[in-house]
Parts: C-alpha cells; structure tokens; sequence
C-alpha cells in the first residue's frame, strides 16, 4: 500500500511569512494529490490539489509544487495569517480498483503568530 | 460548509454495543467514503460505497459495516464495541468516485465508548 510521510510535524511563523509543508508518498501510481486543512471540531477542508499531469498550481497565497520524478509534493503557503492556524494533511491518491480512497498524511500543525 | 452532513455529532456508549452513524452526501454525488481519525492511527480509509455497491474496502474491521441506501445515504454500522473504536468518524463524497476526484468531507461523529 501507499506509504506516506508529511514533513515537518508541526510549523511556527510569524504572521506575513511563508510556510512550505512537504509530503513524500511511495507509490508511483498515485495521480491525483490533494492537500486538506482542519480546524479544531471540523471536518477536513479541501484547499488546493493538483494532478499528475501539472507541476505547480497556485490559488492567491495558496500554491502546490508536484515532482513525480522524486515522489513528494509540497503545499506553500505566502503571507500568512492567524487565521490559516491548522492542521495541514496530504492525501495521495490512487486510481484504478483503488477508486479515489485517499491516503493521509499524518499531519502538520502550522500556527501563525501575530 | 461542505454539503455533507453526519449524524449525530457526538455519541456515548459502552463496550458491547452497535451503533449507527449517518451520512447524507452532496446533492449531485454518488459516491461516500468513511474514514476514522483517531490520536494513534490518524486519518485512515475504511470503505467507498458508489451509487448503492461496494467499490473499495480499506481498514475496516469485522465488527464494522456499511451500505449505502437507494437515496445514496449511509450508514456505518459498528458492533461489538471497544475502547479502542473511540474516534472521529468522518465521511466524505464526491462525484464520481474514481480518479481525480475531489472528497468532500462531512463535520464528523465524535463515538466515545466507555
């Protein structure tokens, strides 16, 4: 199965600064690679995702980078606020008889200060 | 808000017993996909129902099971409980259920079992 490997396990910056969260996954059939955010009580959020076919993709100060070659991709974050204080979660995917089913990375808590 | 929606919130209930959580997907998706979150395993794949059949089954105990109605809601159902079942249970849906899908995932049901 898919082995999955999120980097670093928690964050700490200052509002306005950047934050890059990595995820390294270990099958080399995963196409689809979604990044989720969750708030405390809440269910995970979908915020960005990218497929196999695209290096980078970028939503305002939000961004993904993809490198199929080495397996990983990263969630970059500009500009931050207290307000983007979560827990971060990858999640590759597998198509084919695996259907979609996500795998979970095991999480970053990034938290902004202000 | 996602368009998901799980009932109950929270559930309390002792070793022993069977339980049913509840999950209407988005209007629109066919597919509904249970996962767990709990401190020691994360977030993990359970089981993928698609327009009413089985489509791909993950770490799913006995004790646990699943179906999904002709209205396209579901249910899991979990017996025989243990300490160890205490977790978030989360459900999420999509459109399709295959590759490149975005899951959406639903607030959760907090099982507590004492």
């Amino acid at each position: 199965g898919e082995n999955v490997e999120q980097h670093p396990s928690t964050l700490s910056v200052q509002e306005g600064d950047s934050a890059v969260i990595k995820c390294t996954y270990s099958d080399s059939a995963s196409n689809y690679f979604p990044w989720y955010k969750q708030e405390l009580g809440k269910g995970p959020q979908l915020i960005i995702d990218i497929r196999s076919n695209v290096g980078e993709k970028k939503d305002q100060r939000i961004a993904v980078t993809l490198n199929k070659t080495a397996k990983h991709f990263s969630l970059h974050i500009t500009e931050t606020q207290p307000e983007d204080s979560a827990v971060y979660f990858c999640a590759p995917s597998t198509g084919g008889t695996s259907y979609g089913k996500l795998t979970f990375g095991q999480g970053t808590i990034l938290t902004v200060h202000p | 808000d996602s368009g998901v929606t799980q009932t109950p919130k929270h559930l309390i209930t002792a070793t022993g017993q069977r339980v049913t959580l509840r999950c209407s997907p988005r209007s629109g998706d066919l597919s509904v996909y249970w996962y767990q979150q709990s401190l020691d395993q994360g977030l993990q794949f359970l089981i993928q129902y698609y327009n009413g059949e089985e489509r791909a089954k993950g770490n799913i105990l006995e004790r646990f099971s699943a179906q999904q109605f002709p209205d396209l809601h579901s249910e899991l159902n979990l017996s025989s409980l243990e300490l160890g079942d205490s977790a978030l249970y989360f459900c999420a849906s999509s459109v399709v259920g295959t590759d490149y899908n975005e899951q959406f995932f639903g607030p959760g049901t907090r099982l507590t079992v004492l």
